[in-house]
């Protein structure tokens, strides 16, 4: 079955923390991706990977394709990063584009 | 550019009642999507294309139909709605990009702002 878990579900931090969000998955994967759920309950995608890491201002992303593993940081941590973190992956047996989504984090950094 | 734009943002319906959810995109995507998002789980995918005049089931596609006549434009209908069918509804659409083995990969996704149903 392919399956996506994201770990924690909730995360509580002060703001300044360095924050690690973790993503696994059962089987090959083409691509991950990670979004942000604002409150207002808008979603941006934040990174898109399917090798490596990558770095878009104080977030970043890496990926370990032998473990089946990614992970999503945030360093110096703000109230405004306060939103739901989702992975999402497309498995190479899924046709279409398809893509299978984690539960989310909740993130939640205060002042 | 307005992006990935959804109408109604809110609805509220009676069981049986029929509707249609319109998202827009003004990015010459070729993909779209329509998710469902219900509290405790992930994003699940109703149905998707993958071109104009292509439509394909998703995970949970029963009781949901779609059309998608301009590239630019994917309707959701709800024929006879049901309270199972209480959600909040996103739209979303990314381009296609293909990996060094030819493989169709799905680019970033962009989405809507959700659309909000109640089905009483």
């Amino acid at each position: 079955k392919n399956e996506v878990e994201q770990s924690p579900q909730n995360l509580t931090a002060q703001e300044g923390e360095f924050i690690t969000i973790n993503c696994s998955y059962s089987v090959g994967i083409s691509a991950l991706h990670w979004l942000q759920q604002h409150p207002g309950g808008g979603i941006v995608s934040l990174f898109m990977l399917s090798s490596g890491k990558k770095k878009h201002g104080r977030l970043i992303a890496t990926i370990n394709i032998q473990e089946k593993h990614s992970s999503l940081h945030i360093t110096a941590s703000h109230p405004r990063d306060s939103a739901v973190y989702i992975c999402a992956v497309r498995f190479w047996e899924t046709s279409g584009s398809r893509l299978t989504f984690g539960e989310g984090t909740q993130l939640t950094v205060n002042p | 550019n307005a992006g990935v734009t959804q109408t109604p943002k809110f609805r509220v319906l009676k069981t049986g009642q029929s509707m249609t959810l319109l998202c827009a995109q003004d990015m010459n995507h070729e993909y779209m999507y329509w998710y469902r998002q219900d509290p405790g789980m992930g994003l699940r995918l109703i149905h998707y294309s993958v071109g104009e005049g292509t439509t394909a089931k998703g995970e949970v596609p029963d009781g949901y139909n779609v059309s998608r006549l301009k590239k630019q434009n994917f309707l959701l209908g709800l024929e006879s709605a049901a309270p199972s069918q209480t959600s909040v509804y996103f739209c979303a659409s990314s381009y296609s990009s293909f990996s060094g083995t030819g493989i169709p990969n799905t680019g970033e996704l962009f989405f809507g702002e959700g659309s909000r149903l109640t089905v009483l």
